[in-house]
């Protein structure tokens, strides 16, 4: 398996700009996750999903962030519009719940500049 | 007061050497606990994963967690130039009868062991 895939690995843009992060979990897990990372606050959950629906958003900072996920193969993080504080590394994680494993698997992230 | 405290380093050790990484709490509902380690440029990987108090080996590495403190350890036993990474720790209580749900990382320790 190719693992998480995350789109763009690097996204430049000017602040006020729609930002779209895309993101293909493994297949045949159940649980997608968007988080965020800075030096200044670490990793941070935004949202998560479970078969495709929203479980948790209380971490989505403000509502010009949103996040989808159409179909238990895609999803999307977006920022509209976007500022300079925005600019961190995006993580998507998937996982499959088992309770003998529980464990994340971490695409390699996009790093996102807003100027 | 953050949910995790982690002294971020840099720590910087001769190869060889014994590191010990340390991770502190405050919800006394956490019950399992992991640390991840991140490569530059990559995402998280589980390296190791623990559920309640009590020791862990694998291989070098052993995790330790202390309830009693909310204080929890990595060791790492002759120590390569391969383990530079960050290291996070991460926790989580139990939630809809998983802890995927709401995993709490701390801030990551940078970790360079230099040949």
């Amino acid at each position: 398996d190719a693992g998480v895939i995350q789109s763009p690995r690097h996204e430049v843009t000017e602040m006020g700009q729609e930002v779209t992060l895309r993101c293909k979990p493994i297949s045949g897990h159940d649980y997608l996750f968007w988080y965020r990372q800075t030096m200044m606050r670490g990793l941070e959950l935004l949202i998560y999903f479970n078969n495709n629906v929203p479980i948790d958003d209380s971490g989505m900072p403000e509502d010009r962030f949103s996040a989808k996920m159409p179909n238990a193969s895609f999803s999307t993080l977006k920022i509209q519009p976007s500022e300079p504080r925005d600019s961190a590394v995006y993580f998507c994680a998937s996982s499959f719940f088992s309770p003998s494993n529980e464990k994340l698997f971490f695409g390699s992230g996009t790093q996102l500049s807003v100027l | 007061q953050k949910e995790v405290e982690q002294d971020p380093g840099p720590l910087s050790v001769p190869e060889g050497a014994i590191v010990s990484l340390n991770c502190t709490y405050s919800n006394s509902a956490f019950q399992y606990f992991m640390w991840y380690r991140q490569y530059s440029r990559k995402g998280p990987e589980l390296l190791m994963y623990t559920y309640s108090s009590g020791n862990k080996e694998d291989g070098r590495f052993t995790a330790q967690v202390d309830k009693s403190s909310k204080y929890i350890s990595l060791f790492i036993r002759d120590s390569q130039p391969s383990d530079s990474a960050t290291y996070l720790c991460a926790m989580a209580g139990l939630e809809r009868g998983s802890t995927l749900g709401r995993l709490y990382f701390g801030r990551g320790t940078q970790l360079t062991v230099w040949p």
